[in-house]
């Protein structure tokens, strides 16, 4: 099981801002280390989104945005467009668990 | 623009062995830190484990589920990455896709890019 929690599933009309959180412990992102995002479109691969916890990859809309703040991560989306409908996971280490991990995943739904 | 193509994906019964590769466009493996992660059906994404450059010892890691039953490897002649996984279980059932570790501190790392994955459904 995923020691970071998202929320199952987020939605929004488009235009809207909603925002994904990730909750970890003091040993991963509690401990320092840097949170990333990906978007995963349906039957597609995982895509990069975010990476060191708020810096956007070229190509990636301004639209999306990451912060992180003690044991938290968070993903903004600003502007909701219908193309935003997908599935999102956080990312990071876990120093107990000596890997990387990911987040239990996020359906967004553009109503 | 930097491609990952998997293949040796298939089915295998319980017990079995299956071995995938991981051919990257635009790079070669012997410079790059590397990982496979896999998706069950339905499921969130599970890092299964990664390589270092050979520049960097070419050592492996692995994910608690998987270790002593998966190995990792390279081989520059071919500049294809492996994932060799032996004493398959039915719960490793899931789309293996290949990716590279990006970020210059150890596992601070991200994944990009990534693979479009392969099958690999475990059953009797």
């Amino acid at each position: 099981q995923s020691v970071l929690t998202q929320p199952p599933s987020v939605s929004g009309a488009p235009g809207q801002r909603v925002t994904i959180s990730c909750t970890g412990s003091s040993s991963n992102i509690g401990a320092g280390y840097d949170v990333h995002w990906y978007q995963q479109l349906p039957g597609t691969a995982p895509k990069l989104l975010i990476y060191g916890n708020s810096n956007r990859p070229s190509g990636v809309p301004d639209r999306f945005s990451g912060s992180k703040s003690g044991t938290s991560a968070s993903l903004a989306i600003t502007g909701l467009q219908a193309e935003d409908e997908a599935d999102y996971y956080c990312q990071s280490y876990d120093s107990s668990l000596r890997g990387y991990v990911f987040g239990t995943g996020t359906k967004v739904t553009v109503l | 623009e930097v491609q990952l193509v998997e293949s040796g994906g298939g089915l295998v019964k319980p017990g079995g062995s299956l071995r995938l590769s991981c051919a990257p466009s635009r790079f070669t493996v012997r410079n790059a830190w590397m990982s496979w992660v896999r998706q069950a059906p339905g499921k969130g994404l599970e890092w299964v484990g990664r390589i270092k450059s050979k520049t960097d010892g070419g050592t492996t890691d692995y994910a608690a589920p998987v270790k002593g039953r998966f190995t990792i490897s390279t081989d520059d002649s071919k500049n294809t990455l492996y994932l060799q996984m032996n004493s398959l279980k039915t719960e490793d059932t899931a789309v293996y896709y290949c990716t590279t570790n990006q970020g210059n501190f150890d596992w601070f790392n991200w994944f990009d890019p990534w693979g479009q994955g392969t099958l690999v459904t475990v059953s009797s």
